[in-house]
């Protein structure tokens, strides 16, 4: 079974810096796709950027970008320029891609609680 | 252009209740899952229905936890004789294709007394 690990319970960024954010993944599939998703308080989950593990350029999303590690199952979370907004708790989140079985099922980490101070 | 409707937002039962959550999925959609929230974790995957059928309920307990999703309405979830442990946040998500990207509700905040 896949597994999705968040070592990081909370994080603390300044505004307008650089924050980032840890994830590692254990599968033992090649094809599958990775996930970051933003919690805010209103609690509606928000798909931030995904990433396609066949390919090999990392996903960018204006102030949101990852840096995947395939070899070392990694998928850390970039946020640049940081606003008041970007606080919530972040998730990340594993899917497969293969033909058949439960390529629909997300397994999510625990999340990370990103603060953002003014 | 509505997303994904989940009601009620917060609902309170004391122990022993029943629990009802709906949800309706975004237009276009006939791919629903529920995924349940405990305190501090992520997200878990409970059930995965498309309409009129159960496809996979392996994340659900075998016990007084059901879900359905009708041919008309909303799909529901159903939780007999609720107890203190099933008090979480239960979130909705739908997708056109089964492959397709999910999209979630804000959820409905069960609290057991």
């Amino acid at each position: 079974a896949q597994t999705v690990t968040q070592s990081q319970p909370e994080m603390s960024v300044q505004e307008a810096e650089t924050v980032t954010l840890s994830c590692t993944y254990d599968t033992s599939e090649s094809d599958y796709y990775l996930f970051w998703y933003k919690q805010p308080p209103s609690r509606q989950m928000i798909l931030v950027i995904r990433q396609e593990a066949y390919k090999q350029q990392n996903a960018t999303e204006n102030r949101f970008s990852v840096n995947f590690q395939k070899a070392a199952k990694s998928f850390s979370l970039k946020i640049s320029d940081s606003q008041l907004g970007d606080a919530a708790m972040y998730f990340c989140a594993y899917r497969s891609a293969s033909s058949g079985g439960s390529n629909y099922k997300l397994t999510f980490g625990k999340g990370t609680l990103l603060t953002v101070n003014p | 252009n509505a997303g994904v409707m989940q009601n009620p937002r917060h609902l309170v039962r004391r122990r022993g209740q029943e629990a009802r959550l709906r949800c309706s999925p975004m237009k276009g959609h006939s791919h629903v899952y529920w995924y349940r929230q405990l305190p501090e974790e992520g997200l878990k995957f409970m059930v995965y229905l498309q309409k009129e059928n159960i496809i996979d309920e392996s994340g659900m307990p075998k016990e007084r936890f059901s879900a359905e999703f009708p041919k008309e309405g909303p799909s529901i979830l159903r939780i007999q004789q609720v107890v203190r442990g099933d008090s979480a946040a239960y979130f909705c998500a739908s997708s056109r294709l089964y492959t397709g990207e999910l999209f979630f509700g804000e959820g409905s905040r069960l609290t057991v007394l």
